[in-house]
């Protein structure tokens, strides 16, 4: 069975701090696809980025980074330099390649707290 | 602009009423999908359609029912049916093709009853 695991609940950092949010996934597909996503207080979901099972070169775009580490099952999204408008809730989801519906496997959510 | 839009963004129903929440997308998207989301929780999948005229049952379809007759429109009618319909109604459509079937997110509707 596929499983994604948040299991930071919340996390409260002060603004300028570099934080990390934790994404666990359980899959045995060979070939799947990680993903992240952003829910602002406003409630739209909005995607970051997607990442394939063949791919485990890190990603940065501007002050967001992830690390996607096959061997740990892992696949942590870093903010570094966090604004005040990052809070939000933060999503992590997994899509199998032998999944023939193409769902998405919903990590619970870390609600990430920015305080000025 | 391409995009999901969904109406209304606030819903209030009374106890016994039915209620149809509006879904649609222009981005030309095979599928389409409707989550329910609790405060303090994540998403759960209530249905999805992959083609139009079919669409099939997620992890929380009871209460709950969907027509897709048209490629843009994805409506969720809340029954009297389901028990606790209070909560934040998302829905999201992607390409259906392996590796690029990123779901991207209507605003939602909250949905309240009185």
């Amino acid at each position: 069975a596929q499983k994604v695991t948040q299991a930071q609940t919340e996390i409260s950092v002060v603004e300028k701090e570099d934080v990390t949010l934790d994404c666990v996934y359980e899959t045995r597909d060979t070939t799947y696809y990680l993903f992240w996503y952003k829910q602002p207080p406003s409630g739209e979901l909005v995607f970051l980025i997607r990442r394939n099972s063949f791919d485990e070169q890190n990603e940065i775009s501007g002050r967001y980074s992830w690390n996607f580490q096959k061997s740990t099952s892992s696949f942590n999204f870093t903010i570094t330099a966090s604004q005040v408008v990052d809070s939000a809730v933060y999503f992590c989801a997994l899509s199998g390649y032998s999944d023939s519906n193409y769902q998405l496997i919903w990590g619970a959510g870390t609600k990430l707290i920015i305080k000025p | 602009d391409g995009g999901i839009t969904q109406s209304p963004k606030y819903l209030f129903r009374k106890e016994g009423q039915n209620v149809t929440l509006s879904c649609e997308q222009n981005l030309n998207h095979d599928a389409m999908y409707w989550y329910r989301q609790d405060p303090g929780q994540g998403l759960r999948l209530i249905y999805y359609s992959q083609i139009v005229n079919d669409f099939q049952k997620g992890d929380i379809a009871e209460g709950y029912s969907v027509s897709r007759e048209k490629k843009e429109s994805f409506p969720l009618t809340v029954t009297s049916a389901q028990k606790n319909p209070t909560a934040f109604y998302l829905c999201a459509s992607s390409i259906l093709e392996r590796g690029t079937d990123t779901q991207y997110f209507g605003p939602g509707t909250r949905l309240t009853v009185l």
